[in-house]
């Protein structure tokens, strides 16, 4: 079946450092990928997302670049802020020919940003 | 657009006892999905939903579970006979067809904690 396994937090960086969280994943065919992003006390947000190998999905700074050869689609951003403390979710989803695109989760990366 | 709203955010129950959460997706969605998630876990898919019709169930879904969507907008999911084991944050998404149906926009969750 389908997995994702992504980096063991927490991750505590100060501000202005280089953030990457590791993702890898499992599954047949030509799945998608995301990034979610949940605040403290908020729900889960979508962050980014690529549906093709080589796409590079893209928003506030953050990045990602789906690696089929390697199975990866590691989160990067040069430069993290305070603001963005949170934890941080890879997923996929894969149409098995239906119209359900139900999401396989990772566990979830806890980042830290110190001022 | 208010989101994908849910209720109640908290609900403290005791051991076998029912539970009734609710789900308001986004209005023009026709696809809902219902996912439970656990301490330093990430979210597990339970249910979907394309319009009124519920079209999956994953086998964490026992027969204690049941879940609706009357009419194809607001969802309900119940919990019959709670066990400890119940305790945890349900989590609700809907999304749209066409052009960015596997992006899923989800709700605040209920936590659940059974006493």
């Amino acid at each position: 079946g389908n997995s994702v396994t992504q980096m063991e937090g927490p991750v505590t960086l100060s501000e202005e450092a280089f953030l990457t969280i590791n993702c890898t994943y499992t599954a047949t065919g030509y799945p998608s990928l995301f990034w979610y992003v949940q605040y403290p006390g908020e729900g889960l947000q979508l962050l980014l997302k690529a549906t093709k190998a080589d796409d590079k999905g893209s928003n506030k700074g953050f990045e990602a670049t789906y690696r089929k050869e390697t199975t990866s689609f590691h989160l990067e951003k040069g430069s993290v802020q305070v603001s963005d403390s949170a934890v941080y979710f890879c997923a996929l989803s894969r149409n098995s020919g239906g119209s359900n695109y139900k999401l396989t989760f990772g566990k979830g990366t806890l980042l830290t940003v110190n001022p | 657009d208010t989101g994908v709203s849910q209720d109640p955010r908290h609900k403290i129950t005791k051991r076998g006892q029912n539970v009734t959460f609710r789900c308001d997706p986004i209005s023009e969605h026709n696809r809902l999905y219902w996912y439970r998630q656990t301490l330093g876990q990430g979210p597990e898919f339970l249910t979907y939903f394309q319009n009124e019709a519920q079209l999956e169930k994953s086998r964490l879904l026992s027969d204690r579970f049941s879940a609706e969507r009357p009419k194809g907008s607001f969802s309900t999911l119940e919990i019959q006979r709670t066990e400890q084991g119940d305790s945890a944050m349900y989590l609700c998404a809907s999304s749209y067809p066409g052009q960015g149906q596997d992006e899923q926009y989800f709700g605040p969750g209920t936590r659940l904690t059974v006493t």
